[in-house]
C-alpha cells in the first residue's frame, strides 16, 4: 500500500513543491515512478526508479527516496504544474498506486 | 509517433460484459509489455493488468482477477481487457498503456482512455 500526502497542497506560482509518497513494505530495488494527471486528461510519467526523470520531463522535478519513503519536488512551480500526482510502485504484485496529492493554485 | 486508441466503452447494465480494445501504432508493439489502468475520481488510478511482451505473462490485481481479462494480438498490434459480471463500482474511465523499453513496467505513454458506466 502507498499512502501520499499531503492529500492537497496549496501554492502559489514559483512557489516550491514537495510530495511524500510512504509504502507500507520496503520497495524492491526503488522500483517506485511518479505521474501527473490533469483533468480529463491521461497520466504522464515523470519519474522512475525513484530519481530518474523520464524522456522531456523538466530538471525542476526531482525524486528522492529509498526504502518506503519516497519524495517528489518540484523546484519552482510553473502554471502547467497545477495537477494531480500519483506514485506507483511497480517492483512486484500488487503494482499499486498511491491515493494522489493536488497541488492546487493557493 | 507512438499512439495507442482505446475504444469499446459504453453504458452497460450490471452482470454485463465488454471488451476493451487498444489499438497501437508508430511503435513495435512486440517489444512493449502492455497495461491497463483505470480512474474514478473518488479512488484516482487503480493498476489492473499487464502482459508481458510476448504476451507469455499476464499479471491482474486483486480486486479484477477472475473477472477481467488481459490478451493481445500482435497481428493487430491492439491489446484488449474482456471486462466480465460488471459491478457499479467498476464505473471508470480505463486507460491503456505502454510499458517503457528500459523499464517494462513503467508507462512511458498512454492512450486518451474509454469510459465505461455501470448502471442499470
Amino acid at each position: 500500500v502507498l499512502t501520499q500526502s499531503p492529500g492537497t497542497l496549496s501554492l502559489s506560482p514559483g512557489e516550491g513543491a514537495t510530495l511524500s509518497c510512504r509504502a507500507s513494505q520496503s520497495v524492491y530495488s526503488n522500483s517506485l515512478a511518479w505521474y501527473q494527471q490533469k483533468p480529463g486528461q491521461a497520466p504522464r510519467l515523470l519519474i522512475y526508479d525513484a530519481s530518474s526523470r523520464a524522456t522531456g520531463i523538466p530538471d525542476r522535478f526531482s525524486g528522492s527516496g529509498s526504502g518506503t519513503d519516497f519524495t517528489l519536488t518540484i523546484s519552482r512551480l510553473e502554471p502547467e504544474d497545477f495537477a494531480v500526482y500519483y506514485c506507483h510502485h511497480y517492483g512486484s504484485l500488487p503494482r499499486a498506486f498511491g491515493q494522489g496529492t493536488k497541488v492546487e493554485i493557493k | 509517433e507512438v499512439q495507442l486508441a482505446e475504444s469499446g466503452g459504453g453504458l452497460i447494465q450490471p452482470g454485463g460484459s465488454l471488451r476493451l480494445s487498444c489499438a497501437a501504432s508508430g511503435f513495435t508493439f512486440d517489444r512493449h509489455a502492455m497495461a491497463w489502468v483505470r480512474h474514478t475520481p473518488g479512488k484516482g488510478l487503480e493498476w489492473l493488468s499487464s502482459m508481458s511482451p510476448g504476451g507469455v505473462n499476464t499479471y491482474s490485481a486483486g480486486s479484477v482477477k477472475g473477472r477481467f481479462i488481459i490478451s493481445r494480438d500482435s497481428s493487430k498490434s491492439t491489446v484488449y481487457l474482456q471486462l466480465n459480471s460488471l459491478r457499479a463500482d467498476d464505473t471508470a474511465v480505463y486507460f491503456c498503456a505502454r510499458g517503457s523499453e528500459k523499464r517494462q513496467l513503467v508507462y512511458d505513454f498512454w492512450g486518451q482512455g474509454t469510459l465505461v458506466t455501470v448502471s442499470s
